[in-house]
């Protein structure tokens, strides 16, 4: 089953803005994280969010996560061609045995 | 290159084969998890394995099977497979598999059954 749900489920942007993508879940969680996967390749782990935390910048990447909401947003500011991929919302759920689940994704294009 | 090695990178079988997949995980990486990517389904968690024993159990059939050995490496066991069972198949390791520690996942094997 799903715990994470991304939203939206795709999304295509012209180079040089800003792209937005969601998630939300259902149970309490240690941390939320966000990965990337390239078509048909592994998944590339982008960042952690605790859940303590409620903001937290890596580079052009900015999450938020409202645990009162059960919600996080990933922000790519400034997207290049290259960031065209698929992004991924996998969450550590509380009082389990740490294993990640995933939502479906949210198919990135960015246009040259 | 995350350090996880997975094998084969493709695999073509009949039904009703047994396969088995193999992952070596990131040197000093003590944790092991598989997964199932299928475009119907998701990624889906199917079994973790800490310093050699199941620790985490997701959705994986009677058919599947899992080990991790001493030297940590795992396999994941397919059996009496299906057309269904086609996907690719993902392993990941994590230092402790605890809190709060991020996953580097191999490149994946993508098993196909016709």
């Amino acid at each position: 089953s799903q715990q994470g749900e991304e939203d939206p489920q795709a999304l295509s942007i012209q180079e040089g803005e800003n792209a937005t993508m969601n998630c939300s879940y259902k149970t309490s969680i240690n941390n939320l994280q966000w990965y990337r996967q390239n078509s048909g390749r592994g998944l590339v782990h982008l960042i952690l969010i605790r859940s303590n935390e409620r903001e937290k910048h890596s580079g052009r990447l900015r999450v938020t996560l409202d645990t009162s909401k059960k919600s996080s947003s990933l922000l790519i500011t400034a997207s290049r061609a290259a960031d065209t991929a698929s992004y991924f919302c996998a969450t550590d759920a509380a009082g389990a045995n740490s294993k990640l689940t995933f939502g479906k994704g949210i198919t990135l294009s960015v246009r040259p | 290159d995350s350090g996880v090695t997975q094998t084969p990178k493709h695999l073509i079988t009949a039904t009703g084969q047994r396969v088995t997949l193999r992952c070596s995980p990131r040197s000093g990486d003590l944790s092991v998890y598989w997964y199932q990517q299928s475009l119907d389904q998701g990624l889906q968690f199917l079994i973790q394995y800490y310093n050699g024993e199941e620790r985490a159990k997701g959705n994986i059939l009677e058919r599947f099977s899992a080990q991790q050995f001493p030297d940590l490496h795992s396999e994941l066991n397919l059996s009496s497979l299906e057309l269904g069972d086609s996907a690719l198949y993902f392993c990941a390791s994590s230092v402790r598999g605890g809190l709060n520690t991020e996953a580097f996942f191999g490149q994946g094997t993508r098993l196909t059954v016709v």
